[in-house]
This record gives structure tokens, sequence and C-alpha cells, in this order.
């Protein structure tokens, strides 16, 4: 199956900084996600970016499909942006469009 | 849209009982559902793809008679652990896609944390 390969594995910042998270697929993806999956456990949807490059406050997606990755980019972090964040693709050759996650990257901000 | 509800949010049961685990879409139609099992500081595992109206699709070495999935409706799937052991515990998410299935993204409920005394 497809492989997902996420980094860093950690990363601690100073509340302020920016960062860049990458993730590389190893297979041609109709699906890419990024998610941030808080203390409580919760995965929230940050982006659905198969391709292109999306923007959402202070965080920013791009993803070269024909290269095969995806980075998250943070800006101006803040320490409620700390947790887990995982890249999560679904493989063009498969039937039921299920995804398969990164082991993600735990982000610690500090204040 | 596209919310995903899921419950209970945390359950403790003793070994030996079993355990049922709801997945609902609240405000659109889900064919296919998805269950994820996440030990502790790891990433999430797919269990199995929940079809409505017929089997379920378990990944390699996932014990289906263990972990019993039922898609009845387009909007439930359940996910009942059966003789449920200490080894069970674990955080088990599900989710599901709306329409267009093939194009569009995959929404998560908020997850059942499960420990098994």
């Amino acid at each position: 199956g497809i492989q997902v390969e996420q980094s860093p594995p950690d990363l601690i910042l100073q509340e302020g900084a920016n960062s860049t998270l990458r993730c590389n697929f190893s297979d041609s993806v109709n699906n890419l996600q990024w998610f941030h999956q808080n203390p409580w456990g919760q995965l929230i949807n940050l982006f659905y970016i198969p391709s292109g490059t999306k923007q959402n406050g202070r965080l920013s997606a791009t993803t070269v499909a024909t290269e095969r990755y995806s980075l998250l980019y943070i800006s101006s972090s803040q320490t409620t942006d700390s947790g887990v964040y995982f890249c999560a693709v679904d493989g063009s050759g498969g039937s039921n469009y299920k995804l398969t996650f990164g082991k993600g990257t735990l982000l610690t901000v500090n204040p | 849209g596209a919310v995903v509800s899921q419950h209970p949010s945390r359950v403790i049961c003793k070994s030996g009982t079993s355990v049922k685990i709801e997945c609902r879409s609240l405000d659109f139609q889900a064919t296919t559902m998805f269950w994820y099992r996440q030990f502790p500081k790891k990433s999430l595992m797919l269990m199995a793809t929940s079809n409505e109206g017929s089997k379920a699709t378990y990944e390699q070495g996932v014990e289906k008679d263990k972990f019993l999935i039922n898609h009845a409706s387009l909007t439930l799937s359940t996910l009942t652990v059966t003789s449920a052991h200490p080894e069970d515990s674990s955080f088990y998410i599900c989710s599901a896609r709306g329409l267009p299935h093939r194009n569009s993204p995959l929404h998560f409920g908020n997850g059942t944390r499960l420990t098994v005394t």
C-alpha cells in the first residue's frame, strides 16, 4: 500500500515562531488531508488538498502532487497550536477511498 | 456541514463484556464509513471499511469476530468490541465521507476512549 512519511517527528517552538511540516507519499493520490489532533483526541480537519495551495488564517498548505509531497505552514504559532499534526492520503488506486495516515508531527509551542 | 457524531466518548467496561460504539453522519448520507484505532502516541490505523447494506471489509490482522461492524443505514455504523480484554483498550475513531465520495474530504467523529479493566 501507499507509504506516508512525515517530518519532523517532533518540533518545539516558541510562541510567535513559524514552522513547516512535511509529508512525503509514495504514490499518486486522489485525496490528501491535513489534520490537527488536540490533546483530547479530536481530529480537526485543516485542509483537503490533493494539489495546489490553500490558506486559512495563519495556516497554509501546498501539495505538489507530481513530486509526491505536501507542506503545512504555521505562522505566528500560538500555544493552542500544540498537538499532533497528521497527513493522510488516499491512493489513486484505491476503490474505497480510505485514508492512510502518517505517523504525525508532535508540535509543542511554548509561551 | 459534514458532521460525524460518535458515541460514547468514553467507556469503561469489565473484561469479558461487549461494548458498542455508534457513528452517525448527521447532515449527510454515508454509504461508506471507516473505523480507525489509535494507540497512545501512535498514528491512526484503519481497522475496517463499513459499507451500508453489506459486510464490512477488514484490514489484515483485524479480527472480524472480535470487532463486529454493522452499517444498517446510510447514517449509522456501529462497532461492537466483543468479549473485551485489557489489550482492546484504545482510542477508536470513526469517519465518513460525503458525496462525491472520490473527491471529498473524510470527516471524523470525536472518538471513543475504551478502557477495559
